[in-house]
Order: structure tokens, then C-alpha cells, then sequence
């Protein structure tokens, strides 16, 4: 079965600043990566997802991330924050259970833009 | 109007309480989801439902059952509430049938206190 891995449980960072959350997965088989962000008090909306193709993918809100095989990663990043990306991201990986297709979820990484 | 809608969106209750919490959907989506987030676990599956005569359990369906009453919702009982039942409780849906692979809608979350 799959898992998630996100590094980080909590990134401070200065306004206008980049950031990368790192999230690596357990398998190298044939997957399909996302990345949620849940605001305070919100649900979990798509960031950005991989399903083929081409391995840097852009997202909402000026992110991208990068999808590397051999490293088994899909590291989100933004080379200039803003305070409303303050956020809870979390990264999740398609995986087959019962022999159906599900999310698995990592552990969340929260992210806080301090001006 | 919000495509996945939970209710209540706040609930405290007491040891030994049944509770139900409910999700409906208006995006037309065979396939619903509920989930329970914890601090620093992520998201954790709780049941799925594939259409309105499959419903499956997930991870971590001990103390908890559900109900598919129609395409359009899908609710969430507690038969015997218990402290460590604490959580935020979130429902979501998905389509894969229009190629959004893996891709799910999540409701804004219901927070539960088990006293």
C-alpha cells in the first residue's frame, strides 16, 4: 500500500520569501500525485495534481510542483509567498485498496507567512 | 451555493451519545467519501461509497457506520460517541467517470467534541 510523507509538519517563512513543502511517497509503481490546501475553517480544495506528462506541474495561486521518479517526490514550491497562503497543504497519492482507487493523504504541513 | 455541504458544522456532545453527521452533494457524483482529520495524522478514511448500493469500509471504520440514502448523500453515524472520537469530520465526492482522476470534492467539515 502507499504512503505519504511530508517532511515538514510546520513551515515559518517571511513574507515575499520562497518556500518548497517537500512530500515523498512510498511507491515508484504508476501513480497519480496531488496537493490540497485547506485555509482556516475551510475544506480541502486541489492545488495542483500529476497524472502524466510533463513532470513540473502549475498550480492555483502561483504554485508548482515537481514530480521526480527515482526520488519518489512531489515537492511543492513558490518562489514568492503572500501572507493568504498562510494554509494547512497537504500532499496525497492515488493508490488501489480493496481493489478501488483512493487517496491516501500525508500528515499535512502547516504553513505560516509571517510579514 | 457550495457543492458539498455538511451539517452541523459544530457539534459538542457527550460519552455515549449517537450522533449522525450529514453530507449532501450537488455535483452529481457517484462516489462519496468520508474522512476524520486529526493533528499531525492527516486525513484518515473512514467509509466509501461507490454509488448508492456499495458503501465499503476504509481505515478506520471501527465505531462508526454510514448511510447512502441517495446519489446526493451520504451520512456519517456515531453509535456510541467516545472522547477519542474527537475530531474534524469531512465529506467528499469524486468522478472519475470525466477523467478527473483521483480528484476529490471535499464539504467545509463538521468539527466534533466528544466530552
Amino acid at each position: 500500500a502507499q504512503s505519504v510523507t511530508q517532511l515538514d509538519s510546520q513551515v515559518p517563512v517571511f513574507e515575499e520569501a520562497p518556500v518548497e513543502l517537500r512530500c515523498n511517497y512510498s511507491s515508484s509503481v504508476s501513480v497519480y500525485l496531488f496537493w490540497y490546501v485547506q485555509y482556516p475553517n475551510q475544506g480541502l480544495q486541489l492545488l495542483l495534481k500529476y497524472l502524466s506528462g510533463s513532470t513540473l506541474v502549475k498550480g492555483i495561486n502561483g504554485f508548482e510542483a515537481e514530480f521526480n521518479k527515482s526520488q519518489t517526490s512531489f515537492h511543492l514550491r513558490k518562489p514568492s509567498v503572500h501572507i493568504s497562503d498562510t494554509a494547512e497543504y497537504f500532499c496525497a497519492v492515488t493508490d488501489i485498496i480493496q481493489g478501488a482507487q483512493k487517496l491516501v493523504f500525508g500528515q499535512g504541513t502547516r504553513l505560516t507567512i509571517n510579514p | 451555493d457550495a457543492d458539498v455541504t455538511q451539517t452541523p458544522r459544530n457539534r459538542i456532545t457527550k460519552t455515549g451519545k449517537r450522533i449522525m453527521l450529514e453530507c449532501s452533494q450537488t455535483k452529481g457524483h457517484d462516489r462519496m467519501y468520508w474522512y476524520r482529520q486529526d493533528p499531525g495524522l492527516g486525513l484518515r478514511l473512514i467509509y466509501y461509497s461507490f454509488d448508492v448500493k456499495d458503501i465499503n469500509k476504509g481505515e478506520i471504520s471501527d465505531g462508526y457506520s454510514v448511510s447512502r440514502q441517495a446519489q446526493a448523500k451520504f451520512s456519517l453515524s456515531l453509535e456510541s460517541a467516545i472522547p477519542n472520537q474527537t475530531a474534524l469530520y469531512f465529506c467528499a465526492t469524486s468522478d472519475p467517470g470525466t477523467g478527473l482522476i483521483g480528484e476529490q470534492f471535499f464539504g467545509p467539515g463538521t468539527r466534533l467534541t466528544v466530552l
